[in-house]
């Protein structure tokens, strides 16, 4: 089973719009972090937000925040007031603090999400 | 500062060639990791260095070879590889730890595209 699951290929937003980026993830850990990285076409992840899974307010980092809805396991990503420099490919990835073994350190991330912004 | 660095930005190598790939980060962090990512699939992990021991290596065949000189530096040597294998090389540092916090986090670097003839 997938342990990060991005269901949205593709989403589409107009400039100065708000846009969710939805992400659910399946972990028996009671310690994780939940982190949302953007990938522009230059290559580069760029980390955005972080979550961790004992935080009880949902995180925020400027024009992105968290919703984080722990008893569904949903992490989502919301832009407020879309850029066009937004236009990208955005990662939810997990990291689970007990997995152990050959699982220490790993990121688990998901398949993705290309948002693409209009102007 | 979160900036890891990268060198080179693309390289273009014969299956016979051998080259290598450099990282370099100066935030004090001592894990450091190799990812391998295809177009639009999301990074696959390779290597992890912890305190500048190999501690997590993902099955990665042998023409991959890395190293880690110093808490700072992190190389990939590559040799014979195949046209498969051409791809973004993702390099990433963190502090250590294994609570999932945020000081956890991994910086990526901006990469480097290899294409491999």
């Amino acid at each position: 089973a997938q342990k990060i699951t991005q269901t949205q290929p593709g989403m589409f937003v107009q400039e100065k719009e708000a846009v969710t980026l939805d992400c659910t993830y399946d972990t028996s850990d009671q310690s994780y972090g939940l982190f949302w990285y953007k990938q522009p076409s230059s290559g580069e992840m760029i980390f955005l937000i972080y979550q961790g899974s004992y935080d009880e307010q949902n995180a925020t980092e400027g024009r992105y925040s968290l919703n984080f809805q722990k008893a569904r396991k949903s992490a989502n990503l919301v832009i407020s007031a879309s850029q066009l420099g937004d236009s990208a490919m955005y990662f939810c990835a997990m990291r689970e603090a007990n997995a152990g073994g050959t699982s220490y350190g790993k990121l688990t991330f998901g398949q993705g999400t290309i948002l693409t912004v209009h102007p | 500062d979160t900036e890891v660095t990268q060198t080179p930005k693309h390289l273009v190598m014969g299956m016979t060639n051998k080259k290598s790939l450099k990282c370099e980060q100066h935030m004090g962090h001592r894990a450091m990791y190799w990812y391998k990512q295809k177009a639009k699939k999301p990074p696959e992990l390779m290597f992890v260095y912890s305190y500048e021991k190999l501690s997590i290596n993902e099955s990665v065949p042998s023409r991959f070879s890395p190293e880690c000189p110093n808490s700072s530096l992190l190389n990939l040597h590559l040799h014979a590889l195949q046209p498969e294998d051409s791809a973004l090389y993702l390099c990433a540092s963190s502090q250590e730890g294994n609570l999932a916090g945020r000081q956890e986090t991994q910086y990526f670097g901006p990469g480097t595209r290899l294409l491999v003839l």
